[in-house]
């Protein structure tokens, strides 16, 4: 089946620079893009989703940038923190009820 | 606080024994999922219910069943037919609204088969 995926399965950068996680996707029919945050042990939180016919979204310190075209999603945090080391999940929302499917995941290790 | 509830947190298991793994919800959502985590991937979708008495397979339901009796209920029971069961398993569960279907997590039950 498709599958959403992500390039680089590790990041790691200074606290205080921007940080920026990127996602390709397959399906087209993807209604909306979605992105959480897994800190160790837990459960993935949500931190901003993005419809698809946007090509970006703001929230509090994170944008996401959808490029169509390429199929290519983005998640960019700006002055990261230690805070946010996490496991960061791309997921696509494929219409059909809840069934979400998520990328591999990139692992973001901030640096104090 | 409203929020999804999973017990136990850390579970061992003998092979051939079939596990339990608790999810509660007080969120008054509709759909309930079961999602399965392997380091170093995504999440796999093992089964789902929209609603009471209700559920479907996802994408790796061999090995695994569940139930749906309550609303705010949604066990899975790991068999001994998954042949690898050592996993962290994560409950989640919806509401269906307009906008983007966003999936509320639980802590997750890590289980470990000796």
């Amino acid at each position: 089946g498709e599958s959403v995926g992500l390039h680089l399965p590790t990041l790691s950068v200074q606290e205080g620079d921007n940080s920026i996680i990127n996602c390709a996707y397959s399906n087209s029919a993807s209604d909306y893009f979605i992105w959480y945050k897994q800190e160790s042990g837990k459960g993935p939180q949500f931190i901003i989703d993005i419809r698809s016919n946007m090509d970006k979204r703001q929230g509090q310190r994170v944008t996401v940038l959808l490029n169509k075209t390429v199929k290519h999603l983005s998640l960019q945090i700006a002055a990261t923190q230690p805070g946010d080391s996490a496991v960061y999940f791309c997921a696509e929302d494929l219409r059909s009820y809840g069934k979400l499917t998520f990328g591999q995941g990139t692992i973001l290790t901030v640096h104090p | 606080d409203g929020g999804i509830t999973q017990s136990p947190k850390y579970l061992f298991r003998k092979e051939g024994q079939n596990v339990t793994l608790s999810c509660e919800q007080n969120l008054n959502h509709d759909a309930m999922y079961w999602y399965r985590q392997d380091p170093g991937q995504g999440l796999r979708l093992i089964y789902y219910s929209q609603i009471v008495n209700d559920f479907q397979k996802g994408d790796i339901a061999e090995g695994y069943s569940v139930s749906r009796e309550k609303k705010e209920s949604f066990p899975l029971t790991v068999t001994s037919a998954q042949k690898n069961p050592t996993a962290f398993y994560l409950c989640a569960s919806t509401v269906r609204q307009s906008g983007a279907n966003v999936l509320t997590f639980g802590a997750g039950s890590r289980l470990t088969v000796l």
